[in-house]
């Protein structure tokens, strides 16, 4: 089954620098690629995805990039701000829509 | 707001016990995932029902079982409760019957003493 890999567990940056959330996936057959941000005493929330036909996706100041020959993703976050401060979880999907895996998590500090 | 309505927010219970944790679905959506959070071991699938009935499971023990009603509200049912229990019970929920989850409850603490 699918295996996702999530580095690093914890990252802390100053406020208005960027964050980078890298994430390994195992099963080649994968082609979607959320990615949730978890606020304290809050659910997941969907942030931003990308779909295997695409290498790169923005949203404001959000980007997620996709390496299939690697088998990689990665979240880019810009000019962090106090708020960005969360756990990030990244998830992949097989084309079947049978397996749905969550990676283990990055705290994310923002410090002002 | 995500739509999906948790209850309760905090459960506490002993050893042994039985507990029923509800959710309600963001309106519209017809499938409807349960998660079990714990420190070590991050978001883990439960199960998944899509219009009442079951659709995919997951790491669910034989001791807990869910359900789907008619109104599309669900019900996760833990029973004969360990320690090891103890966790954030997420409910999670999405348009469509593939095993994505959109949207996702505050989530139900369960302490078990």
């Amino acid at each position: 089954g699918e295996n996702v890999e999530q580095h690093p567990s914890t990252l802390s940056v100053q406020e208005g620098d960027s964050a980078v959330i890298k994430c390994t996936y195992s099963d080649s057959a994968s082609n979607y690629f959320p990615w949730y941000k978890q606020e304290l005493g809050k659910g997941p929330q969907l942030i931003i995805d990308i779909r295997s036909n695409v290498g790169e996706k923005k949203d404001q100041r959000i980007a997620v990039t996709l390496n299939k020959t690697a088998k990689h993703f990665s979240l880019h976050i810009t000019e962090t701000q106090p708020e960005d401060s969360a756990v990030y979880f990244c998830a992949a999907r097989d084309n079947y829509g049978q397996n749905f895996v969550f990676g283990p998590g990055t705290r994310l500090s923002v410090l002002p | 707001d995500s739509g999906v309505t948790q209850t309760p927010k905090h459960l506490i219970t002993a050893t042994g016990q039985r507990v029923t944790l509800r959710c309600s679905p963001r309106s519209g959506d017809l499938s409807v995932y349960w998660y079990q959070q714990s420190l070590d071991q991050g978001l883990q699938f439960l199960i998944q029902y899509y219009n009442g009935e079951e659709r995919a499971k997951g790491n669910i023990l034989e001791r807990f079982s869910a359900q789907q009603f008619p109104d599309l509200h669900s019900e996760l049912n833990l029973s004969s409760l360990e320690l090891g229990d103890s966790a954030l019970y997420f409910c999670a929920s999405s348009g469509g019957q593939g095993n994505q989850p959109q949207h996702f409850g505050d989530g139900t603490r369960l302490s078990i003493l």
